[in-house]
């Protein structure tokens, strides 16, 4: 299906292990966007990529890897999670400059225990 | 950096009531996004403004850019149970309207009452 899709929708995972959250778009748009929502934070900007091979920080980066190998994918990686890295995570992606609208994925909601 | 503050936080209306989420920024606003979003669900885009005094509607939802660029408001007329959600306002980072790198506010959550 057309669109933006993220997998898993849910996951719990144990503090300390690696987790891996997938993002892919069908509309080979180019900027590529990573949140996270918490009550009371709302949404910040995790990472983000103009295209495939360029990714940047956003303002809260640090404990994610991100990589953007093929401009479908955006996969974000907690390399040692942790308890303050539950919440939702958002993927978003959008067309060239230009193009106002970002198009959001459903989301995964992942729990550190 | 940019701050955006939403008011108010919640809000609870009845079935035909109008009613209205202000969204103010601690800068000049290049572009401000309006996005609604359903519990569990991702985020709708609603609409964009950039220019001062810039008015923008769609179906019963309207949003307005003051003239000095740093309040909107959204406006919904004769609120229906479809209109509950989480609105939330976002602002461009940048001069001239690019759509990266977005700062969002808190949101308003909206319940409408049949």
């Amino acid at each position: 299906d057309a669109g933006i899709t993220q997998s898993p929708r849910y996951k719990i995972t144990e503090t300390g292990r690696q987790v891996t959250l997938m993002c892919h778009q069908t509309w080979s748009h180019s900027y590529m966007f990573w949140y996270r929502q918490d009550l009371g934070h709302g949404l910040r900007l995790i990472y983000y990529s103009a295209a495939a091979d360029i990714t940047d920080k956003g303002e809260v980066p640090d404990g994610y890897v991100v990589s953007r190998s093929k401009t479908e994918n955006f996969p974000l990686t907690l390399e040692s999670a942790t308890r303050s890295q539950t919440s939702v995570y958002f993927c978003a992606s959008t067309g060239p400059l230009g193009s106002y609208e970002q198009y959001f994925g459903p989301g995964t909601r992942l729990t550190v225990t | 950096s940019q701050e955006l503050e939403q008011s108010p936080q919640s809000l609870i209306v009845q079935e035909g009531k109008n009613l209205t989420i202000n969204c103010t920024s601690s800068k000049t606003l290049y572009g401000l996004y309006w996005y609604k979003q359903k519990y569990g669900e991702g985020l709708i885009f609603l609409m964009m403004l950039q220019k001062g005094g810039e008015e923008k509607s769609h179906e019963k939802i309207t949003a307005k850019l003051d003239e000095k660029k740093q309040q909107s408001s959204l406006h919904i007329t004769a609120s229906q149970p479809s209109h509950a959600g989480i609105y939330l306002c976002g602002a461009d980072g940048g001069s001239g309207g690019s759509n990266y790198k977005l700062t969002f506010g808190k949101g308003t959550l909206l319940t409408v009452n049949p």
